[in-house]
C-alpha cells in the first residue's frame, strides 16, 4: 500500500538555524498538509497546500514557517529561525481529491531545537 | 471554544474489560467528517475510521466499534475484550467542508490496558 514518507525521523538543530523538513506525499494525492505535535500535546494543524499554493493556515503558521512543492513529489517545510518552542513532532500528511477520503498521514518527524 | 473534546485525559482498565473512548465535537457546517486515530508509543499515528455527517449508521470492525450520534454531536469510540496492544492515545478529528477539510483535533485520550 503506498504511504506518506517523512525524512529525517529526527533532527537535531541549534536554536536560530533554519531546517527543512521533508514529505513525500502518496504520488497521485493532490492536498498536502502540515501538522505539529508538541510532546505530549494534542496535534496541532499548520498549513494546508492545494494547486501549488497554501489554501489554510493557522496562527501557528507565522513568517518564519514556509511550505514548498519544489519538484513534483517533495512537499518540504521549512522554518526559518528555529525558537526552543519550535521542538515537536511534525507530521506531513496528504489525501487525494474525493473529500471523503481521509488524509494519509507519515510518521512524522520529531525536531530538537537546543 | 474546542470544536472537539475529549474529556478523558487517561483511562486505565484490565485486560479484557470493554472500554468506551468519549468524543463530542462542534460546528455548523451541515457537512462534515469524524474520525479517530491511534497513537502508540511509537508516535505514528495510525487511522481507525473516518464517518461523514450523514451517515449516522454505527460501525463495527473487530473488536471496535462506534456509535456516531447527531443529536448529541458524539462520536464515541468502544473496544471490547480489550488487550494490552491497544495501549495507546487515541485521537478523534473533525474536518469541516468550509475549513478546507483541515483536521481539528482533540486533546486525546490515553488508554492504559493493564495485564
Amino acid at each position: 500500500e503506498p504511504e506518506v514518507t517523512q525524512t529525517p525521523s529526527h533532527q537535531v538543530t541549534q536554536m536560530g538555524q533554519e531546517v527543512i523538513l521533508r514529505c513525500v506525499p502518496i504520488s497521485n494525492h493532490l492536498y498536502f498538509y502540515w501538522y505539529r505535535q508538541i510532546l505530549g500535546q494534542k496535534v496541532e494543524f499548520l498549513v494546508s497546500f492545494y494547486n501549488n499554493e497554501i489554501s489554510e493556515k493557522s496562527e501557528i503558521f507565522d513568517d518564519q514557517f514556509s511550505v514548498e512543492r519544489p519538484d513534483g513529489s517533495n512537499f518540504t517545510l521549512k522554518i526559518r529561525s528555529t525558537k526552543l518552542e519550535d521542538s515537536a513532532m511534525y507530521f506531513c500528511a496528504s489525501r487525494d481529491r474525493v473529500s471523503n477520503q481521509p488524509q494519509h498521514f507519515g510518521d512524522g518527524t520529531r525536531l530538537s531545537i537546543l | 471554544a474546542q470544536k472537539v473534546t475529549q474529556a478523558q485525559t487517561e483511562i486505565s482498565v484490565v485486560e479484557k474489560e470493554d472500554v468506551t473512548l468519549d468524543c463530542v465535537y462542534e460546528t455548523r457546517d451541515t457537512t462534515y467528517y469524524l474520525f479517530w486515530y491511534k497513537q502508540p508509543p511509537s508516535g505514528e499515528l495510525v487511522f481507525l475510521i473516518r464517518r461523514n455527517s450523514f451517515d449516522e449508521q454505527n460501525e463495527i470492525s473487530g473488536r471496535y466499534s462506534w456509535n456516531f450520534q447527531k443529536s448529541t454531536s458524539s462520536f464515541n469510540f468502544t473496544i471490547t475484550a480489550s488487550q494490552v496492544v491497544d495501549s495507546a492515545v487515541y485521537f478523534c478529528a473533525l474536518s469541516e467542508m468550509d475549513s478546507n477539510y483541515q483536521l481539528i483535533w482533540g486533546a486525546g485520550t490515553k488508554l492504559i490496558i493493564k495485564p
